[in-house]
């Protein structure tokens, strides 16, 4: 069926490093373009990154730049987030969501996977 | 980056009543050439992922019952459940897809009184 599952997230230190994976199944992974979302524990939704559906353009929160990188593999059907720099405050649960419409990106978030959970703490 | 305002922070409404959730961008989220507004509603419920209730300000996605609506222009919108139900009990966030970055207004907490 139609769905997205993120995988990779865990307890990692504060200054490491750690990659999360959204599998894609269901769709025509290649026509959309694909976003992460975190939300903080109690707190609410923040756009994360955006990769456009062939992977060609890519944009942050001004609060990960340089420290995530989202990435697709079309061939495979996922979509990833690096993360290094870890902080605190970036534990988050970790959502990737589709784009509604394509090719383009402006669009409301159609579906989401259920999660993936992040803590940085010492 | 476009600011989204979200009140209230919470409500309680009895069953069947109307509730109505009101979201303000800090700038227009108007699109002339598309003639859109790029707003979306999303209804989250605890342990669960966001789900799309309302695109384009006012489109109903696929599937959402027709008690939710979505209505207003430029950078005043408002959601609407009709006649609160039960399985309503969430809470509601607008989103802005018109600029990068996307923002989500705080978000509102609706409950049964």
């Amino acid at each position: 069926q139609v769905q997205l599952v993120e995988s990779g997230g865990g307890v990692v230190q504060p200054g490491r490093s750690l990659r999360l994976s959204c599998q894609a199944s269901g769709f025509t992974f290649n026509m959309y373009a694909m976003h992460w979302v975190r939300q903080a524990p109690g707190k609410g939704l923040e756009w994360v990154a955006v990769t456009s559906y062939d992977g060609n353009r890519k944009y942050y929160a001004d609060s990960v730049k340089g420290r995530f990188t989202i990435s697709r593999d079309n061939s495979r059907n996922t979509l990833d987030l690096q993360m290094s720099g870890l902080r605190p405050e970036d534990t988050a649960a970790y959502y990737c969501a589709r784009n509604h419409g394509y090719p383009g990106y402006h669009d409301a978030f159609d579906l989401w996977g259920q999660g993936t959970v992040v803590t940085v703490s010492s | 980056d476009i600011v989204m305002t979200q009140s209230p922070d919470s409500l309680a409404v009895s069953l069947g009543e109307r509730a109505t959730i009101n979201c303000k961008s800090s700038q227009s989220v108007f699109y002339s050439s598309t003639n859109e507004n790029y707003l979306a509603w999303y209804q989250q419920k605890p342990g669960q992922p966001p789900k799309l209730l309302i695109y384009w300000a006012s489109t109903r996605e696929s599937g959402v019952p027709d008690r939710f609506s979505g209505s207003g222009s430029g950078t005043d919108f408002t959601l609407t459940i009709s006649s609160l139900q039960a399985e309503d009990v969430a809470v509601y966030y607008c989103q802005q897809h018109y600029s990068i970055p996307v923002t989500f207004g705080g978000g509102t907490k609706v409950e049964i009184k």
